[in-house]
């Protein structure tokens, strides 16, 4: 299993400008993953955070919008830009280990209202 | 379409009755796992169970039992004795290999009311 803290556990931001999240896992993992939970529905991958390159993200999502850093194997952020009220959501970043079987374990969430 | 369908969006039940939460799920895939999830109100998704398709035997941990049949394409939760602290949104989950890597699809979630 991992620990996964994030930060912040929640914000108010005014449209127009960034908000970036920070997720930190107790051990190294190979794969950590990005979701957004609008109010009352599933979630949804934003994208995959690779060390080291790029992160590769699902249809719907842009690296201009998201932008993702993950500069080792137990650190990422996600940026939000330019929020709209749109944004709003709860953030959430997974970890999980390269095999087809493993479970994602999840942090807390990021509660993000843009108004 | 929908890999993933929880058709109950939401279920109220009273303490000390059994529920049973459905999904389910859609793939071509012979190798692919299945997991649950519960949200409680304080928004962390905590892992419950893992299942692969090729061990369609039942699970029971405590008051937890899981029903995995694949020619109905189901993998079904049910909570016996429900508690009020059982109250959640309940996600179901399919593992399979893609393209791209192993991608995860979880369902629309359903959200458990246990009555005092």
């Amino acid at each position: 299993s991992a620990v996964i803290s994030q930060k912040p556990s929640r914000d108010i931001c005014q449209r127009g400008t960034s908000l970036t999240i920070q997720c930190q896992v107790d051990s190294q993992v190979t794969m950590m993953f990005w979701y957004r939970q609008q109010p009352g529905q599933s979630l949804t991958l934003i994208a995959t955070a690779n060390q080291g390159s790029e992160a590769t993200y699902e249809s719907g999502f842009v690296i201009d919008k998201f932008p993702i850093s993950r500069p080792n194997l137990t650190f990422s952020t996600l940026t939000v830009s330019n929020m709209s009220p749109e944004d709003s959501s709860i953030y959430l970043c997974s970890v999980g280990w390269a095999g087809l079987g493993d479970e994602q374990y999840f942090g807390p969430g990021t509660r993000l209202t843009v108004t | 379409a929908q890999k993933v369908t929880q058709a109950q969006t939401e279920i109220s039940v009273v303490e000390k009755e059994d529920v049973t939460l459905d999904c389910v799920y859609e793939t071509r895939d012979t190798t692919y796992y299945l997991f649950w999830y519960k949200q409680p109100p304080s928004g962390e998704l905590v892992f419950l169970i893992r299942r692969n398709s090729f061990d369609e035997q039942n699970e029971i941990s405590g008051r937890y039992s899981w029903n995995f049949q694949k020619s109905t394409s189901s993998f079904n939760f049910t909570i016996t004795a429900s508690q009020v602290v059982d109250s959640a949104v309940y996600f179901c989950a399919l593992s399979e290999a893609t393209n791209t890597g192993n991608q995860f699809y979880f369902g629309t979630g359903t959200s458990l009311t246990v009555i005092p």
